[in-house]
């Protein structure tokens, strides 16, 4: 596509509740990246893939967090039994890697899936 | 570990006055930098990048930044700021070998009529 795709771009749910968060990345774009903006707080860091691949998981809070890329394209971003301190901004970026250009290296972000968690 | 300082929460400046966002970093290896803008109610958008090459590099809206590798620095600046500049505004690090990219917590530019 043109651009990066999320959805929902707003999702509230209960706490205690699942929530799938979905990426579909700018094609050709073989790395992913997940981040988490809360109110007023920097670009905290998940995940990011390599292809179907996450060498850094560091980022993700708990394990109730998990992220999974398929087919080298679609990114879900999990959480399970959420909570209330969950609530932010899921932003997504995908890039192109080991290219040269204007476009390499550089983060072409979605625009965000907000979570809010009663 | 990678990461990145920007140490002033807020930057207020007058309209028509140079402005500065000050950010240093921390890789163990060669780093890559960006400049990010977030504008209200509005995605992150790329400014700038550095990666190897002029340590002055020019970017998008007049904005320009300056890598300084004994300082450890790349601060943003512009010669003349707008209003239509202020934003949230977010330095990137990410080691050469390394694909993770790591944000600052973000400076506040105002640009005061």
């Amino acid at each position: 596509g043109a651009g990066v795709s999320q959805s929902p771009s707003n999702k509230v749910t209960e706490k205690g509740k699942d929530v799938e968060l979905r990426c579909d990345p700018i094609s050709g774009h073989t790395a992913l990246y997940w981040y988490r903006q809360s109110l007023g707080q920097g670009l905290e860091f998940l995940i990011y893939f390599q292809g179907n691949s996450a060498p850094d998981k560091s980022g993700l809070p708990s394990d109730r967090f998990s992220a999974e890329r398929t087919g080298g394209s679609v990114s879900t971003l999990t959480i399970q039994r959420t909570q209330q301190e969950d609530s932010a901004v899921y932003l997504c970026a995908s890039s192109l890697v080991g290219a040269s250009g204007s476009g390499a290296n550089v983060l072409t972000f979605g625009a965000g899936s907000r979570l809010t968690v009663l | 570990a990678q990461s990145v300082a920007q140490p002033e929460d807020q930057v207020n400046v007058a309209e028509g006055n140079p402005l500065t966002v000050k950010c240093t970093y921390s890789v163990s290896g060669n780093p890559y930098l960006f400049w990010y803008v977030q504008y209200p109610n509005r995605g992150l958008q790329f400014l700038l990048k550095y990666i190897t090459g002029d340590n002055l590099v020019k970017g998008s809206y007049g904005f320009e930044a300056e890598f300084n590798k004994s300082q450890t620095s790349f601060h943003l600046k512009k010669p003349s700021a707008l209003v239509s500049d202020s934003a949230l505004y977010f330095c990137a690090v990410r080691d050469k070998g390394y694909q993770k990219v790591t944000f600052g917590t973000g400076t506040k530019l105002q640009v005061i009529p």
